[in-house]
């Protein structure tokens, strides 16, 4: 059974950083591309980042709206995929989901609040 | 980026009836359509992939057609778990665009 289970989401303020994990199992990790998924309080959902495999060279894509600040990686050795988030604002404040296999399974989500 | 417009928002009706959500792509999009469901509690479920193939352990009622630029997901017989929330996603380019959402509620 796949199974995706994302942690780190909290209130932060504005300017300040955060590192979200999604720990998976169920499938063979190394091969998986990985996407962050993000879902505003208006429950508009937003794709956020991408990374793909080793024989892809861990390829990575970002919305324009976090490129720059939003980095994705991956341990291959933990089956897991992250996103650090720096200069953090207010309109990043949403669940963020961890998906994979073409946005085939989801997490649950974690939630980051940025306010002051 | 590819904006997808779907329609309706809102969609009230009533147990047994059919319905149709709508999703229309600002350009050709080639079949790279999915459709999800979402309930209250925020799980996220994948019906339908490659706008028309059915997810394995989705029910048949569920079903996806379209091309280019349109696209539609119909439910033949609404049963009561399928009040939710319905989006879609297109993946032919990046970045990878979803909808607005559907909220199916009951009349």
């Amino acid at each position: 059974e796949v199974q995706l289970v994302e942690t780190g989401g909290s209130l932060v303020q504005p300017g300040k950083s955060l590192k979200l994990t999604c720990a998976t199992s169920g499938f063979t990790f190394s091969n998986a591309w990985m996407h962050w998924v993000r879902q505003s309080p208006e429950k508009q959902l937003e794709w956020v980042a991408q990374i793909k495999a080793k024989s892809n060279n861990y390829a990575t894509y970002y919305a324009e709206s976090v490129k720059g600040r939003f980095t994705i990686s991956r341990d291959d050795s933990k089956s897991s995929v992250y996103l650090q988030m720096n200069s953090l604002k207010e309109e990043d404040t949403a669940i963020y989901y961890c998906t994979v296999a073409a946005f085939a399974y989801w997490g649950q989500g974690t939630l980051v609040t940025v306010s002051s | 980026d590819i904006q997808l417009t779907q329609s309706p928002s809102t969609l009230p009706a009533s147990l047994g009836e059919r319905v149709t959500i709508s999703c229309r792509a600002s350009q050709s999009i080639s079949n790279s359509l999915n459709w999800y469901q979402q309930k209250p509690d925020g799980t996220v479920k994948r019906l339908i992939y490659s706008t028309s193939t059915l997810e394995s352990g989705v029910p048949s009622r569920f079903s996806g057609s379209g091309s280019g630029t349109d696209y539609s997901l119909s439910i033949s017989s609404l049963e009561s778990e399928d009040f939710a929330m319905y989006y879609c996603l297109q993946y032919a380019t990046y970045p990878y665009t979803f909808g607005a959402g559907t909220k199916l509620e009951l009349k």
